[in-house]
């Protein structure tokens, strides 16, 4: 089946690090891939998609390229900063008529220091 | 992208009761969604809200434990039923925008109501 597996957290960082969160994926076909971020006591906000191998989405200084032949779309930062805290998805879906359901990974929380 | 509200934002419930959530969108989108997130984890597909028919729900939840509505194409509720402890979650609606271009297609979510039950 079709499933997201993310670094494990928690990952703690000083102020201006370089950020890496890892996510692979195993899908049937092709699907859209997707980093939503969840700020303490908020919902769920898109941060970047892309939806085809070798894409890069890009938001906010984040940047994840869709790598098909290693089935990842790790997340990056190169300096992170104390608002960045926060709970990191990796998702994917497949299009509104195939269903549009999001499976996502664990979660990976990231907490940044100054 | 969508404006998605939910109400209540957050409750406190007895064991035993029911609590309808309301979600509600600013413009009409064909598909909506209802998530589960349980404490300190990742968000679940409870069902799609299917506009003039009933709700298509995931392995694991049924209609009788999630009763839905989604009476027009802005709105939906989602009725959490005879609640236990284990109902403590949050529960987030989400709209499909941008079909059906794929690179346009996006999820978006709303705020989520924050349940506990005790």
């Amino acid at each position: 089946g079709n499933s997201v597996t993310q670094m494990e957290g928690p990952v703690t960082l000083s102020e201006e690090a370089f950020l890496t969160i890892n996510c692979t994926y195993t899908a049937t076909g092709y699907p859209s891939l997707f980093w939503y971020v969840q700020y303490p006591g908020e919902g769920l906000q898109l941060l970047l998609k892309a939806t085809k191998a070798d894409d890069k989405g890009s938001n906010k200084g984040f940047e994840a390229t869709y790598r098909k032949e290693t089935t990842s779309f790790h997340l990056e930062k190169g300096s992170v900063q104390v608002s960045d805290s926060a709970v990191y998805f990796c998702a994917l879906t497949f299009p509104y008529n195939q269903g549009g359901k999001l499976i996502f990974g664990q979660g990976t929380e990231l907490s940044v220091k100054p | 992208s969508a404006v998605i509200s939910q109400k209540p934002s957050r409750d406190i419930c007895q064991r035993g009761t029911s609590l309808t959530i309301q979600c509600q969108v600013d413009s009409q989108v064909t598909m909506m969604f209802w998530y589960r997130q349980q404490p300190g984890q990742s968000l679940t597909l409870i069902a799609t809200a299917n506009q003039g028919s009933e709700a298509t729900y995931e392995s694991g939840f049924v209609i009788d434990k999630f009763p839905i509505s989604r009476p027009n194409l802005t709105f939906s509720t989602l009725t959490v039923s005879n609640m236990s402890p284990e109902d403590s979650s949050i529960y987030l609606c989400s709209v499909i925008q941008g079909a059906p271009n794929p690179i346009q297609e996006t999820q978006y979510f709303g705020p989520g109501t924050r349940l506990l039950v005790l």
